[in-house]
């Protein structure tokens, strides 16, 4: 299965909303679908994981939701430490694939 | 809390095989929860599965690896390997290993490997 995540880049102030777009190309069936959040020289964190189901630790302002071949990351009210790369990854079958990321950018 | 530490040698001349190693603390790589996978990011890109192994040895495989690759997993020491063969500067990248349940709720911290 395979991931496409647009925009590439999203120019955004602090306080903004950003919206991310991961688009798979077949069905994911059970919501089998996780978001990660990477910044410079740290390991992915996962945000979501069951497409809108949000990781331990993770603040409310991050929201997800999709079903299918369409899913979405919302970043209401961007803090400074948002700023930074993010990844959609399909665990629908026993190979997993990430998208391409979509960084977030001040 | 689950902890995952990676290692091996950080220079790896091209066509040897690169090894890296795993070792969980917090939980066990015999726990019927999880695959154990690795995952691979190159300078400036993002990131790519490379395979899975779970407690009973099965694994699965990214085909874009054209069987180069050997996952493992050694109960006794709590512990999973990758192996990737013929390396060439392409498979520069820092590697990590992560717990898989489906989505990967725990990661190393990564591992540079350079091949040249």
């Amino acid at each position: 299965i395979v991931l496409t995540q647009s925009p590439g880049t999203l120019s955004l102030s602090p306080g903004d909303r950003a919206t991310l777009s991961c688009r798979a190309s077949e069905s994911i069936t059970s919501s089998h679908l996780a978001w990660y959040q990477q910044k410079p020289g740290q390991a992915p964190r996962l945000l979501i994981f069951a497409a809108s189901i949000r990781a331990t630790g993770i603040p409310d302002r991050f929201r997800a939701s999709g079903s299918g071949t369409d899913f979405t990351l919302t970043i209401n009210r961007l803090e400074p430490e948002d700023f930074a790369v993010y990844y959609c990854q399909q665990y629908h079958t026993s190979l997993r694939t990430f998208g391409q990321g979509t960084t977030v950018a001040i | 809390q689950v902890q995952l530490q990676e290692s091996g040698p950080g220079l790896v001349k091209p066509s040897e095989p690169l090894s890296l190693s795993c070792t969980v603390s917090g939980d066990s790589v015999s726990n019927v929860r999880y695959y154990w996978s690795w995952i691979r990011q190159s300078p400036g890109k993002g990131l790519e599965w490379i395979g899975n192994v779970y407690y009973s040895g099965s694994t699965n495989y990214n085909p874009s690896f054209k069987g180069r690759v050997t996952v493992s997993i050694d109960r006794s020491m709590n512990q999973f390997s990758l192996i990737l063969k013929s390396v060439t500067a392409a498979d520069t990248a820092v590697y990590y290993c992560a717990r898989d349940s489906g989505d990967l709720g725990s990661w190393g911290q990564g591992t540079l490997v350079t091949v040249s």
